[in-house]
Order: C-alpha cells, then sequence, then structure tokens
C-alpha cells in the first residue's frame, strides 16, 4: 500500500541555519509528492510538489527532488527564518490524485 | 478568489450526541475531501467526494458520513460521538480530481479546519 514517513520532530534551529526535514514513501505507480505547511491555528497549504521522478519542486526558498531510486522527497532549505516556524507535512498521491496519504508531520522552531 | 471555508470553527459536544461539519469549496472545485487530523494519529484520509458522488473512502467507522451538494458544497456527520473522535476536521477542495493525469488539477486547497471537542 501507499504510505509516506517522516522524520519526527521538533526540530529545533537558530535563523539562518540550514533546514532538511527527510522524507520517504511507499507507493504503488507513480505517485506525486508535495510537502504542506501548517502555520499555528491555519489549514494546510501547499510548499511545493513534484510530479515525476528527478523533478525539483521550489518555493519561498525550499526544495525537494522526487528521488525515485532512493524512494525519498527530502525537504530543504537553506537559511531558514523565525517565521519558517511551522509543521510541514510530506505527502503523496496516487494515481487516483485525490486520494492523499499525509505523513506524521515534523514541527520546525526556528529561535532568533 | 475566497478559500475553501469551513463552519464551524470550533465545536464542543458530548457523547452520544451528533455533529455536522460543513464545507464550501472554492468556486468552480468540484471534489472535496476530509481529513481527520489528531495529535496521535497525524492526518487520515476519511472520504473524497466528487460531483456528489463519494469516490473515496478511507478506513473509519460507518459513523462518520458525508455528502455533496450540486453546488458542490459538502457536509460531513459524525453520529454517536466518542471522545477519540476529537481531532480538527480537515477540507480540502480541488478542481477536477478525475483521472486526467494532470496534478494541476488536483492540487488540494485546505480550509482552516473545524476543532471538534467531545466531552
Amino acid at each position: 500500500g501507499n504510505s509516506v514517513t517522516q522524520m519526527e520532530g521538533p526540530v529545533t534551529l537558530s535563523e539562518e541555519a540550514f533546514l532538511t526535514i527527510n522524507c520517504t514513501y511507499t507507493a504503488t505507480g507513480y505517485p506525486s509528492l508535495f510537502w504542506y505547511v501548517q502555520y499555528p491555528g491555519e489549514g494546510l497549504q501547499l510548499l511545493l510538489k513534484a510530479t515525476k521522478a528527478d523533478d525539483k519542486g521550489s518555493n519561498k526558498g525550499f526544495e525537494a527532488t522526487y528521488r525515485k531510486e532512493t524512494t525519498s522527497f527530502h525537504l530543504e532549505k537553506g537559511s531558514v527564518q523565525v517565521s519558517d516556524s511551522a509543521v510541514y507535512f510530506c505527502a503523496l498521491s496516487d494515481y487516483n490524485f485525490n486520494k492523499f496519504y499525509f505523513g506524521s508531520g515534523t514541527k520546525l522552531n526556528v529561535k532568533p | 478568489k475566497a478559500g475553501v471555508t469551513q463552519t464551524p470553527r470550533y465545536l464542543i459536544k458530548t457523547r452520544g450526541q451528533q455533529v455536522t461539519l460543513s464545507c464550501s469549496p472554492i468556486s468552480g472545485h468540484r471534489s472535496v475531501s476530509w481529513y481527520q487530523q489528531t495529535p496521535g494519529q497525524g492526518l487520515q484520509f476519511l472520504f473524497e467526494y466528487f460531483s456528489e458522488t463519494q469516490r473515496n473512502k478511507g478506513n473509519f467507522p460507518g459513523r462518520f458520513s458525508g455528502r455533496q451538494f450540486s453546488n458542490s458544497r459538502s457536509e460531513m456527520n459524525v453520529s454517536t460521538l466518542e471522545l477519540g473522535d476529537s481531532a480538527l476536521y480537515l477540507c480540502a477542495s480541488s478542481l477536477a480530481g478525475s483521472n486526467s493525469g494532470s496534478s494541476s488539477y488536483n492540487e488540494q486547497f485546505f480550509g482552516p479546519g473545524t476543532r471538534l471537542t467531545v466531552l
């Protein structure tokens, strides 16, 4: 079946530090991969996505590359800001597209 | 364009009661999905509706049900509430939701959620 595993949090970093949040997946076929972000008291917002192997999604300084050989989609940012503090979810959608599978979420705390 | 709206934002119920949550998708979106978010289980898929038909379903008991109206608005209902039903319920809408092979049609836009507390 389909599933997503992401690193446990919370992750605490100082401002301007480098961020990596690991995400691996199990899927049949050729899923699309997503990172969503959830700020306190809000719903999820799409951060970036990749729809096929070797695609790189990027947005607001965040990047993730769809690695089929390692079934991974790790989220990276070169220099985090306090405003990046949120919960980050890795997700995949199967060929049917509208059934999403989410990881457990990783809380990021960025300190000034 | 207005985003996905959910009402009410907060709800307190007691065990055994039932509750109805509402979701209004982005205008033009025909697919609505529902998720339950809890600290222990994370985000779990409940069901998806497209053109008034339930098309996908997660692994939840029959106490959880939903429907979609002709204007794509959706409701979900939970009967005989249990303490474990306390959660943030999120709905997400997307454009076509068909097997079109184009992910741009299926990007999900989430509402702010309804926080349900069962006492």
